[in-house]
């Protein structure tokens, strides 16, 4: 599975959207991009995956960039509950495991 | 319906001892994979069970095993635990190997000393 390169850390004001970045240059055709994220002492979250549209549901959007080198995760209005670490990762659709990178520590602030 | 439950929520052990976790998996699903996750660093993946039988490993030695029981269920086992061997260990559940959705358990904190 391809690698991704995420910030380690971000800070997003609440009410406003966070906007979190990865770099996944080396990725497949057949691969996919995951987002999870991780509140403190918790297990992970799935959010959102996509292949090379933009995807939205009830938590964020997901916008691949035409060459689906790099990506972003919104979260359009954040709270302080959105506060955790957010992963980014590339997966085949019938790959059996995740692969998770150091992630993005995204805090936000009253 | 429910979610992952895992048991114990914590743990500490002696190196040299054995320890066994468990995980309850989701309702509907038949998946279960393994993560170890040490301290200020992602999940890492153990392995992974579907219909009873192993179905992928990561790096990790043969210290490391499990089992999968027709309700679905899984546990680990560590034997020969050593102090490296301290982490979160997160049980997560799937409808199938290769879904999307996987949902986690809040994990079990093992602390070997």
């Amino acid at each position: 599975d391809a690698k991704t390169t995420q910030p380690p850390s971000m800070d997003c004001a609440e009410g406003r959207a966070a906007n979190l970045p990865c770099n996944h240059s080396t990725i497949s055709g057949n691969e996919y991009v995951y987002w999870y994220r991780q509140i403190h002492s918790q297990g992970p979250q799935y959010i959102i995956h996509g292949l090379k549209n933009n995807e939205t549901n009830e938590m964020a959007s997901l916008i691949i960039t035409e060459d689906r080198k790099s990506s972003t995760l919104i979260l359009p209005h954040a709270t302080l509950r959105d506060t955790a670490v957010y992963y980014c990762i590339v997966r085949r659709n019938a790959g059996n495991m995740l692969t998770f990178g150091g992630g993005t520590r995204l805090m936000v602030k009253p | 319906e429910t979610g992952v439950t895992q048991s114990p929520t914590h743990l500490i052990k002696t190196r040299g001892q054995q320890v066994t976790l468990r995980c309850s998996s989701q309702s509907g699903h038949n998946t279960v994979s393994w993560y170890q996750q040490a301290l200020g660093q992602g999940p890492q993946f153990i392995f992974q069970y579907y219909r009873e039988e192993e179905n992928g490993r990561g790096n990790f030695p043969p210290r490391f095993s499990g089992l999968q029981f027709p309700n679905y269920s899984s546990e680990l086992n560590v034997n020969a635990l050593e102090l490296d061997d301290s982490a979160l260990y997160l049980c997560a559940s799937s409808r199938s190997t290769g879904d999307y959705g996987y949902t986690f358990g809040s994990g079990t904190r093992l602390t070997v000393v």
